[in-house]
């Protein structure tokens, strides 16, 4: 496609209902980070997978989050039992390289997934 | 404990003249530093690095300029347009990190016309 996208874009979860929010990178992009953008924040880091390794899952707040990328493109982020802490904006973004920033790489955002849960 | 950060929350710009973004960072060992802008609704776009081995870059309106020693950034657009109403991120990785980037809270930059 042409740009990354991401669904559901609106989502109103229970608290205590499972969520799973789902990525499109750009074709053929190697590298897809998750990130959690809260109100009045700048987004915060999550995950990152390079084709459906996932490299690095510092940044998941507890177990209750789980991504995954198994066939190296769409990738989908699982939060359980949501809490109203959840509630935030979940972006996805996508590079082509698997070195997103030192080769003058960018990486692409998509337009995210709103999650409010009450 | 913010390791980017961003004290003005939102700065008002006549169009036309320069719109000033400030940014600090704390991390000594961030050696590559960006900033996104982001509408409404969308997500954001990348706009502008830089590299620790330069002070200063430059594309058409924007520059960005880091002063490492203060670990402080800023970005000038100039001149102001309409279009570039919108919140603006600081972010910066670590040496060796690429894949993690930290951002600050954003500041809400308003054209005034």
């Amino acid at each position: 496609g042409a740009g990354v996208s991401q669904s559901p874009r609106y989502k109103v979860a229970k608290r205590g209902q499972d969520v799973a929010l789902r990525c499109d990178p750009i074709s053929g992009h190697v590298s897809l980070f998750w990130y959690q953008q809260a109100l009045g924040q700048g987004p915060e880091f999550l995950t990152y997978f390079q084709n459906e390794a996932q490299l690095d899952k510092s940044g998941l707040p507890s177990d209750r989050f789980f991504a995954e990328r198994p066939e190296g493109s769409v990738s989908t982020l699982k939060i359980q039992r949501t809490q109203q802490e959840d509630s935030a904006v979940y972006l996805c973004a996508s590079s082509q390289m698997d070195v997103p920033l030192r080769a003058g790489n960018t990486i692409y955002f998509g337009e995210g997934s709103w999650l409010t849960v009450v | 404990d913010q390791q980017v950060k961003q004290n003005s929350p939102s700065l008002s710009v006549q169009e036309g003249r320069i719109s000033i973004l400030n940014c600090d960072y704390t991390n000594s060992m961030f050696d590559y530093f960006l900033w996104y802008k982001k509408y409404p609704a969308e997500g954001p776009t990348f706009l502008i690095s830089i590299s620790s081995i330069k002070d200063k870059n430059e594309d058409g309106r924007f520059t960005v300029f880091l002063n490492k020693s203060a670990k402080h950034l800023s970005l000038h657009i100039v001149p102001s347009q309409p279009g570039d109403s919108a919140v603006y991120f600081c972010a910066a990785s670590e040496v060796n990190r690429d894949d993690k980037i930290i951002f600050g809270k954003g500041t809400r930059l308003h054209i005034l016309p």
